[in-house]
């Protein structure tokens, strides 16, 4: 099956600071890329919409100056959490979708910022 | 909007026995896609099963399959012979047909007795 990498795997950053977080597509051609945020014992959450060359839709409630997302090219979108603060710990996962069908998730990244 | 209701929170199973998981959704759409993910504790999102509502015929994948009710708006998901190692969340996940994010039920927890 299609393969979707994640990096870092897990982070810990101090307040204030920015991180960025890597989804690559690594056997497919991704024209969508999705992320979402998942808090412990609960589903996934949502936060944006990323095409190939176009900007990122981002959900309702979701702050698109603090989740910056690029989806540069057909195998790579990054999220960069800036200004991190302690309420933005959580485990983020990304998804790509070969066709119209089949949609690959990440191992996702645990972030804790101090 | 569409709407994904998984109604078993937990659910637990003996090893090599079968057990269904419930999933009804809400829409409109006559053209759609579902799904079945597994997340065990590695946190990663597995594609188990999925269905086309334009097929009648019902999915299945080796000890998973589907019944699919399009009229009743159900898609429960059969597990036989259970493993040790299907234990994990268990995500249903409904796509409209053009290229719009899937949305997520709030998953149930399946635990398999040895």
């Amino acid at each position: 099956g299609a393969v979707v990498s994640q990096h870092p795997s897990w982070v810990i950053c101090k307040s204030g600071t920015s991180v960025k977080i890597e989804c690559r597509s690594l056997d497919f051609q991704a024209t969508t890329m999705f992320w979402y945020r998942q808090f412990p014992k609960q589903s996934l959450m949502l936060m944006a919409t990323s095409n190939e060359g176009s900007k990122a839709t981002y959900e309702q409630g979701v702050e698109k100056d603090k989740f910056l997302i690029n989806h540069a090219s057909l195998t790579l979108s990054t999220l960069t959490v800036t200004s991190a603060h302690p309420e933005d710990s959580s485990f983020y996962i990304c998804s790509a979708r070969e066709d119209f069908s089949a949609q690959y998730f990440g191992p996702g990244t645990r972030l804790t910022v101090l | 909007a569409q709407t994904v209701t998984q109604s078993q929170p937990e659910m637990s199973v003996q090893e090599a026995e079968t057990v269904t998981l419930s999933c009804t959704y809400d829409t409109s759409e006559s053209d759609y896609y579902l799904f079945w993910y597994k997340q065990p504790p590695s946190r990663q999102m597995i594609l188990v099963i999925r269905q086309e509502a334009y097929k009648q015929q019902n999915a299945t994948e080796n000890r998973f399959s589907v019944n699919f009710q399009k009229a009743a708006k159900s898609f429960s998901l059969k597990i036989s012979d259970s493993q040790l190692g299907d234990a994990a969340m268990y995500f249903c996940a409904y796509r409209d047909s053009g290229n719009t994010p899937l949305v997520f039920g709030k998953g149930t927890r399946l635990s398999v007795i040895a």
